[in-house]
């Protein structure tokens, strides 16, 4: 079964201390792997798209990676105003486009 | 400015009403889906549609039903026999239906049931 776990659940951390979120995933077969934004009560804001074990992609202060199991979401120095849920979701070789999504990563950043 | 337009923001049902929720997009995306966002789970998908008049069951298609007689909407109906209606119900679109392709996502309508 394709499933996609996101940890930590939830993480607090200052503003400049950097971190990284975890997104690992068993799929059959892997299209892409996508990273979103969420803010309360918002639709999911699409930040990257990753196809191929060993990519690389940043956008300001995130930088996504991937692995042939994982990605890791990398925010360096962070600021209050990154503070949201992080969802990953996957692609698999389905013949069409379903997305299978974790559960998020509540990002909490505090001046 | 080109994007996806859900409405209304806020719903609120009887029991045992039917509902319309509305999802339009102005991409020129061929895919568009339904997702419900429950608190502490994942995004599920209801239901999709790759090409005008044409549309598929997602996982969790019980109890809602749609229609796509045009490429640019995509409106859910929430039915009577949804039994737990209550969520924040997600609408998005991709430029082709293949796998790997970006789906992008409106601002969402949130549903409740009094």
């Amino acid at each position: 079964e394709d499933q996609v776990t996101q940890s930590p659940e939830a993480l607090r951390l200052q503003e400049g201390e950097s971190s990284s979120l975890n997104c690992s995933y068993t799929v059959s077969g892997l299209r892409g792997l996508f990273w979103y934004r969420q803010d309360p009560g918002k639709g999911p804001e699409f930040l990257f798209t990753l196809y191929s074990a060993g990519e690389e992609k940043e956008k300001e202060r995130l930088k996504a990676t991937l692995t042939k199991k994982e990605s890791f979401l990398h925010i360096t120095a962070p600021k209050p105003e990154d503070s949201a849920t992080y969802l990953c979701a996957v692609c698999p070789n389905t013949g069409f486009q379903k997305l299978v999504f974790g559960t998020g990563t509540r990002l909490l950043v505090s001046p | 400015d080109g994007g996806i337009t859900q409405s209304p923001k806020y719903l609120f049902r009887k029991e045992g009403q039917n509902v319309t929720l509305s999802c339009e997009q102005n991409l020129n995306h061929d895919a568009m889906y339904w997702y419900r966002q429950d608190p502490g789970q994942g995004l599920r998908l209801i239901y999709y549609s790759q090409i005008v008049n044409d549309f598929q069951k997602g996982d969790i298609a019980e109890g809602y039903s749609v229609s796509r007689e045009k490429k640019e909407s995509f409106p859910l109906t929430v039915t009577s026999a949804q039994k737990n209606p209550t969520a924040f119900y997600l609408c998005a679109s991709s430029q082709a239906p293949q796998g790997g392709d970006t789906q992008y996502f409106g601002p969402g309508t949130r549903l409740t049931v009094l």
